[in-house]
């Protein structure tokens, strides 16, 4: 069974500290995402990654950064997390060559309260 | 910018009724429109999808209806059940070669007996 694992569910940090949400996938994909998910704003693409090493910015990149060291593994980076960034992330990964939704596999979420 | 428009934001719908939920767009390149099914503590997962060379796509209790010229497809469900009570969220691909969904802001349908 394929898997997009977030090893942290939910999390409260304080205003300006850093913030790390992991995220493994077990397929072998070439592609990882991070969306960010709102109330009524739908779901928001911040980084995703093509490659080792490699990423893009999303829409909304911007207090985020993102680290992709291992196939496997996608971190995305909360240099100093402010309370606007309280949300649901979502992590999800995708081969190559694949029709872009068509297999595209989510994890669970990370649950992220800023205080 | 690139946008997908979905409504409502919420449905109720008795049990055995038919949900219905529409989406738009404006970019004509986009070429692969998916939707996704989110239950509450769950990541979304990919519910039934239609290319825009074809009008209509059932599988099961879903079918997605496109309307290319008017830039619209809407998800409907049969016989709706409570077990349906999910969000759902509409997406659009921008082009082949791709790897990058839009998606729409998501409706939440509840299912009421």
């Amino acid at each position: 069974d394929v898997k997009v694992t977030q090893s942290s569910r939910y999390l409260v940090k304080r205003t300006g500290e850093k913030v790390f949400l992991e995220c493994v996938q077990d397929m072998d994909h070439e592609n990882m995402f991070w969306y960010r998910q709102d109330p009524g704003l739908g779901l928001r693409l911040i980084y995703f990654s093509y490659d080792v090493k490699m990423k893009e910015k999303g829409d909304i990149p911007e207090g985020y950064s993102v680290s992709r060291e291992k196939k496997e593994r996608f971190s995305l980076i909360l240099e100093s997390a402010s309370t606007s960034q309280t949300s649901m992330y979502l992590c999800a990964s995708t081969p190559w060559g694949s029709i872009a939704g068509n297999t595209i596999y989510f994890g669970e979420g990370s649950w992220l309260t800023v205080v | 910018q690139q946008q997908v428009k979905q409504s409502p934001q919420s449905l109720i719908v008795q049990k055995g009724g038919i949900s219905i939920i529409n989406c738009a767009y404006e970019n004509t390149a986009f070429d692969y429109f998916p939707w996704y099914q989110q239950f509450p503590g769950k990541g979304p997962a990919l519910l039934i999808a239609i290319r825009p060379d074809v009008s209509e796509k059932k599988e099961g209790r879903f079918t997605i209806s496109f309307n290319k010229s008017a830039k619209q497809f809407s998800l409907h469900i049969m016989d709706s059940q409570p077990g349906d009570s999910a969000t759902y969220f509409c997406a659009a691909r921008p082009g082949a070669g791709s790897y990058q969904l839009t998606f729409g802001k998501g409706t939440k349908l509840s299912v009421i007996p």
